[in-house]
């Protein structure tokens, strides 16, 4: 089994519509992330966590919110999906300060 | 602010030798890293380098210049299956809430031909 499974991996849904994408990670890894990606922009970060209780914005987190459910579940929200949220989105975890592990993504597109 | 800058794309022959450079300025630097990205996939971990040199791992060899703000990685002995996109991503500051953030760069695609 992945270590890292994101569910769902594609969704189509519309403009205006709270969608909630979801992480799980059998790792036991503390830290955990949620980037997007687009097409000639990169990796960039929307939210982190350190551990349950403690949550971080990143480079990008307007119109995005984050759940920390438990050490192994990381959940993203849009609470109103606009069609520039249409990217693929990565979860990933980290031990420490140094690798981090990605899970195989969620391509969402928003109408 | 943070600025990354590698190629978007470069085409290699099978066999061959090709290096992907990275150069950075960011606010501070405590750590620099590398990642393969196959079309469609998640990113997966290549090298890591924070002190000035080169890391070899086999066929993938990684050089930081921190004076420069400078990475390049090196792939030997190329590969079909080495066609895919390279992520250089550096952990730019100290301190607890920068020290887990990664700023990536937009990707060097590389296509490997026979």
């Amino acid at each position: 089994d992945a270590d890292v499974t994101q569910t769902p991996r594609n969704r189509i849904t519309k403009t205006g519509k709270r969608i909630m994408l979801e992480c799980s990670q059998t790792k036991g890894h503390d830290r955990m992330y949620w980037y997007r990606q687009d097409p000639g922009l990169g990796l960039r970060l929307i939210y982190y966590s350190f551990d349950v209780k403690d949550i971080n914005k990143g480079e990008i987190s307007d119109g995005y919110s984050v759940s920390r459910q438990a050490q192994a579940k990381f959940s993203l929200s849009l609470e109103s999906a606009i069609p520039n949220q249409t990217a693929l989105y990565f979860c990933a975890t980290g031990p420490d300060y140094n690798e981090q592990f990605f899970g195989p993504g969620t391509r969402l597109t928003v109408l | 602010g943070q600025n990354i800058d590698q190629p978007t794309e470069m085409t290699a022959t099978e066999g061959a030798i090709v290096q992907i450079n990275c150069t950075y300025q960011t606010s501070g630097f405590n750590g620099l890293f590398w990642y393969q990205q196959h079309a469609g996939e998640a990113p997966t971990f290549l090298s890591y380098n924070v002190l000035d040199g080169l890391e070899e791992k086999g066929r993938f060899s990684s050089f930081l210049s921190r004076s420069k703000g400078y990475s390049y990685l090196l792939l030997k002995e190329l590969q079909m299956k080495d066609s895919a996109s390279y992520l250089c991503a550096v952990r730019p500051t100290l301190g607890r809430a920068g020290s887990y953030q990664l700023t990536f760069g937009k990707g060097t695609k590389l296509s490997v031909i026979p």
